[in-house]
């Protein structure tokens, strides 16, 4: 089984509606990161996290990190099409030298 | 800030060929890794490096797949010889350090194994 599971696998939305993406771990946490892809294309970086509770807000994106039960969860607000792409959950499982595992991804389409 | 550079972007080789992909992160960054990437998949980490000592090797195919970083620069990853079920997205990423902070990626190099 998949130690870091994405889930919806895709989705989606029509313009101007919220959705959430979550991340559940199956080992402990030490750092979480969410990056977009588009198709053809490298990742770029949207936010990481690391401590319990915390919680980052970039544009019209948020991401939470819920430590105890080793879970984040990615809001978009307002989506638009500028949002659609791969959304990629990254996280780090050891407490030394960074070790990432991935999860498989979801794939965003905002309708206009 | 110059990002990560890869090349080729695109290779379509015939199995049991061989190619080469090459990497040139951000300067200054220590840390540089190629990932693996298959349609609909998550990145999977090939090999990780600190400046031009491997950190971390486990998931390479060392039969086939081999990988250096010169003078702790640049990098190249090899395939030789190739199978089908190498194709896939070769993405090198570079960080400044390697316990924290962000992973920089290049475009990716997309490789067809005919």
């Amino acid at each position: 089984s998949q130690e870091l599971e994405q889930s919806p696998q895709s989705l989606i939305v029509q313009e101007g509606k919220n959705l959430t993406i979550n991340c559940t771990s199956s080992k402990t946490l030490y750092g979480l990161y969410w990056y977009k892809q588009k198709y053809g294309e490298g990742l770029i970086f949207l936010m990481m996290l690391q401590k319990g509770g915390e919680e980052k807000s970039h544009e019209k994106i948020t991401a939470k990190l819920d430590e105890k039960k080793q879970q984040s969860s990615l809001h978009i607000t307002a989506s638009q099409p500028s949002h659609a792409g791969i959304y990629l959950c990254g996280a780090d499982i050891s407490p030394g030298i960074r070790k990432l595992i991935w999860g498989l991804g979801t794939s965003l389409a905002v309708n206009p | 800030e110059a990002g990560v550079a890869q090349s080729p972007r695109y290779k379509i080789i015939e199995k049991r060929q061989s190619v080469a992909f090459w990497c040139n992160p951000i300067s200054g960054h220590a840390t540089l890794y190629w990932y693996q990437q298959i349609l609909g998949q998550g990145p999977k980490l090939l090999i990780q490096f600190q400046n031009n000592g491997v950190v971390d090797d486990s998931q390479l195919p060392k039969d086939r797949f081999s990988a250096e970083r010169l003078k702790g620069v640049d990098s190249t990853l090899k395939i030789q010889p190739a199978k089908l079920e190498d194709s896939a997205v070769y993405l090198c990423a570079s960080s400044l350090i390697s316990a924290t902070g962000e992973l920089f990626f290049g475009e990716g190099s997309r490789l067809t194994v005919l």
